[in-house]
């Protein structure tokens, strides 16, 4: 195991529902990361956090909100999302922003 | 400037063989380059990283190879086994875009007994 768990594995859930997707790591970094990743496509930087300050919203659409309660645990908030969100979703840790990531092993999305 | 490309997209190599998969990137300033590993089911996991202070650096069967002025580097895995059939996501990142991880658009390896 890296370190990183995020649950759930799988998620299922039709486009009026509000879930949420949680990461906790237990290696003592201060950066983490959510990545979206889509068949045949490059991984998607979504957020970034340091020391629990968002350092990074890459375009992100407002139904998808992050929360960063302390340097352990981040939250993926989702609600009204549509059927294209569908997709893994990676959670990282790094000891500081652009050094070495260690990943989750993902949520896999079902929007339906 | 923030693409980092990949290339070829999906591989298939005998067992035995040496795999070679390339990154090409446009922005300067990065400075740290590593690769990922990932197989079905899993997150991606850190492989092996290189800086643009040395042209190559080996670990075991895997060696990147680091082409400054070209803006290239690759990946090569000698004596391929079945058991390295996995996805392959080149990146890189620097002070130039935050230090955030740009990623390449992944190699599937296949390895045959």
């Amino acid at each position: 195991e890296t370190g990183v768990t995020q649950t759930p594995r799988h998620l299922v859930m039709g486009m009026t529902n509000k879930k949420s997707l949680k990461c906790e790591q237990h290696l003592g970094h201060n950066a983490m990361y959510w990545y979206k990743q889509s068949a045949k496509k490059p991984l998607e930087l979504m957020f970034v956090y340091s020391l629990e300050e968002r350092v990074e919203n890459n375009s992100v659409p407002s139904r998808f909100s992050p929360e960063c309660p302390n340097s352990s645990h981040l939250f993926l908030h989702l609600h009204t999302l549509q059927p294209e969100d569908s997709a893994l979703y990676l959670c990282a840790s790094s000891q500081v922003v652009g050094t070495e990531a260690f990943f989750g092993q993902g949520t896999r999305l079902t929007v339906v | 400037q923030q693409q980092v490309k990949q290339s070829p997209q999906s591989l298939i190599v005998q067992k035995g063989g040496i795999s070679i998969i390339n990154c090409a990137y446009e922005n300067t300033a990065f400075d740290y380059f590593p690769w990922y590993q990932q197989f079905p089911g899993k997150g991606p996991a850190l492989l092996i990283a290189i800086r643009p202070d040395v042209s190559e650096k080996k670990e075991g069967r895997f060696t990147i190879s680091f082409n400054k002025s070209a803006k290239q580097f690759s990946l090569h895995i000698m004596d391929s086994q079945p058991g390295d059939s996995a996805t392959y996501f080149c990146a890189a990142s620097g002070h130039g875009n935050t230090g955030k991880l740009i990623f390449g658009q992944g190699t599937t390896l296949q390895v045959k007994p």
